[in-house]
C-alpha cells in the first residue's frame, strides 16, 4: 500500500553495527507496528504504538527498540545487529482496532 | 496467549478449480479473524475478514467460514485464476485493552497452474 512507506527496501549491515528502518503514513491512522517476518514463519509483533506518547513491547521486542517520532512516522532499532535478526520487516498502520494496512517491507541481511 | 495454526503450507490447483486453506485458533476469546494475501515483494493485504457474530461471509470469489465451537476458520477461493497465487496468511485477535494484536498462522503458498 503506497500509503505506508519503508526506507530503506533492502539494507545489508555487519554484525554489531546499529541500524534504522524507518516507516511513514499518510493515512493519518493513529497506530502504528512493526512485524518481523522470517521464512515459513507468520509475522511475528515486535512492538506497537497507540499514538505518540505511547509505546509497547510485542512479542519479540528483545534486541529492538523503537521511536514515535510523529504520528506519521514509527523507526525500528537495532542497536546492535546480530546475524538471527536477518529477516523481512513490515511496518503496520491501523485507526484504532481496524484493519492493519501493511507497508512494502526492508529486507535486512546482518552478516 | 493466542495459537493460530495454518494448513496446508503449500497448496497447488488448476485454473478454475477451488482452493481451501484452514486455521485453528486456541483462544476461545478471539472475536476477530482477517485473512491476508501476500505477492511476491510487497507487504500483506487484508482480502477479508470475519467477526465472531457471524458464521460465513462472502466476497466474489472468496468466502470465510467460521466454526467458534471448533476453533477453525476457513477461506475458500473459488474459479481459481493465475493471479491468486501468492501467501495467505490466516489470524486472530480479540478486543480487549486497546489494542488490536493479530497472531498470524505461518502462511500457506498457493500456486494456481494455468
Amino acid at each position: 500500500d503506497a500509503d505506508v512507506t519503508q526506507t530503506p527496501r533492502n539494507r545489508i549491515t555487519k554484525t554489531g553495527k546499529r541500524i534504522m528502518l524507518e516507516c511513514s503514513q499518510t493515512k493519518g491512522h493513529d497506530r502504528m507496528y512493526w512485524y518481523r517476518q522470517d521464512p515459513g514463519l507468520g509475522l511475528q509483533l515486535i512492538y506497537y504504538s497507540f499514538d505518540v506518547k505511547d509505546i509497547n513491547k510485542g512479542e519479540i521486542s528483545d534486541g529492538y527498540s523503537v521511536s514515535r517520532q510523529a504520528q506519521a512516522k514509527f523507526s525500528l532499532s537495532l542497536e546492535s545487529a546480530i546475524p538471527n535478526q536477518t529477516a523481512l520487516y513490515f511496518c503496520a498502520t491501523s485507526k484504532g482496532t481496524d484493519t492493519q494496512y501493511f507497508g512494502p517491507g526492508t529486507r535486512l541481511t546482518v552478516l | 496467549g493466542e495459537n493460530v495454526e495454518q494448513h496446508p503450507s503449500t497448496l497447488s490447483v488448476q485454473e478454475g478449480d477451488s482452493a481451501v486453506i484452514k486455521c485453528t485458533y486456541s483462544d476461545s476469546a478471539s472475536n476477530y479473524f482477517p485473512w491476508y494475501k501476500q505477492e511476491l515483494g510487497k507487504g500483506p493485504q487484508l482480502i477479508i475478514d470475519i467477526r465472531s457474530n457471524v458464521g460465513e461471509k462472502k466476497d466474489q470469489r472468496i468466502a470465510v467460514t467460521l466454526n467458534k465451537t471448533a476453533k477453525h476458520f476457513s477461506l475458500h477461493i473459488t474459479e481459481t485464476q493465475p493471479e491468486d497465487s501468492a501467501v495467505y496468511f490466516c489470524a486472530a485477535s480479540r478486543t480487549g485493552g486497546s489494542a488490536r494484536q493479530l497472531t498470524f498462522g505461518s502462511g500457506t503458498q498457493l500456486t494456481v497452474l494455468p
